[in-house]
């Protein structure tokens, strides 16, 4: 099976522009999640979608946001962008499980540089 | 919330040796999962080892194994016998059971070996 694949892997955008980044999990994956990483901040959460439907949202502006297809392939959306937003953004799919996600499967991630 | 602490920014290993990563983590569930997730410097983030909670035995994967301390709270992660390709950053997480709940993750301990 392919992995998770992410585009674009680099992006360098300036303050005040939007950015679109996309995620393909991998087959049959209908669960997909969103992080940001940062240098000493770790990952921090920014939402999970599955079928379609945002189930969980971490504590991030509305100036992130996200969606997911049918086809489980989910996109990212930062406007208004500021240097603070800097960073790796991961993103990671999960098996269907009735007790929720007991896995996650990442994907290389997109490098999002804001000047 | 739950929060996830890893104490140990930076640890160092000699090759062929056995290394210890600390992580400790906040909650009031009783059935959850925890992780332990290697992050190369290519950046690909993959799973190490899974430890359900209900389970008092630890989880073994090869050269990796946990002390999962339930009662502490306590999940560190061992690696025996050090090798080159385990230089990486290690992330612990920790994930209620259920639809829904988010993965927390701690900020991460940086391995090196050295040869």
């Amino acid at each position: 099976k392919a992995g998770v694949t992410q585009t674009p892997r680099y992006l360098i955008k300036t303050r005040g522009q939007q950015v679109t980044l996309s995620c393909s999990p991998i087959s049959g994956h209908r669960s997909v999640s969103w992080y940001q990483q940062t240098p000493g901040q770790g990952l921090q959460f920014l939402f999970e979608y599955f079928s379609e439907t945002q189930r969980n949202k971490g504590n991030f502006p509305g100036r992130f946001s996200g969606r997911q297809f049918s086809n489980s392939r989910s996109e990212m959306n930062v406007s208004t962008l500021e240097l603070g937003d800097s960073a790796l953004y991961l993103c990671a799919s999960s098996p269907v499980s009735p007790q929720g996600p007991s896995e996650q499967y990442f994907g290389p991630g997109t490098r999002l540089t804001v000047t | 919330a739950q929060t996830v602490t890893q104490s140990q920014p930076e640890m160092s290993v000699q090759e062929a040796e056995t290394v210890t990563l600390s992580c400790t983590y906040d909650t009031s569930e009783s059935d959850y999962y925890l992780f332990w997730y290697k992050q190369p410097p290519s950046r690909q983030m993959i799973l190490v080892i899974r430890q359900e909670a209900y389970k008092q035995q630890n989880a073994t994967e090869n050269r990796f194994s946990v002390n999962f301390q339930k009662a502490a709270k306590s999940f560190s992660l061992k690696i025996s016998d050090s090798q080159l390709g385990d230089a990486a950053m290690y992330f612990c997480a920790y994930r209620s059971v259920g639809t829904g709940n988010q993965f927390y993750f701690g900020t991460g301990t940086s391995l090196t070996v050295i040869p």
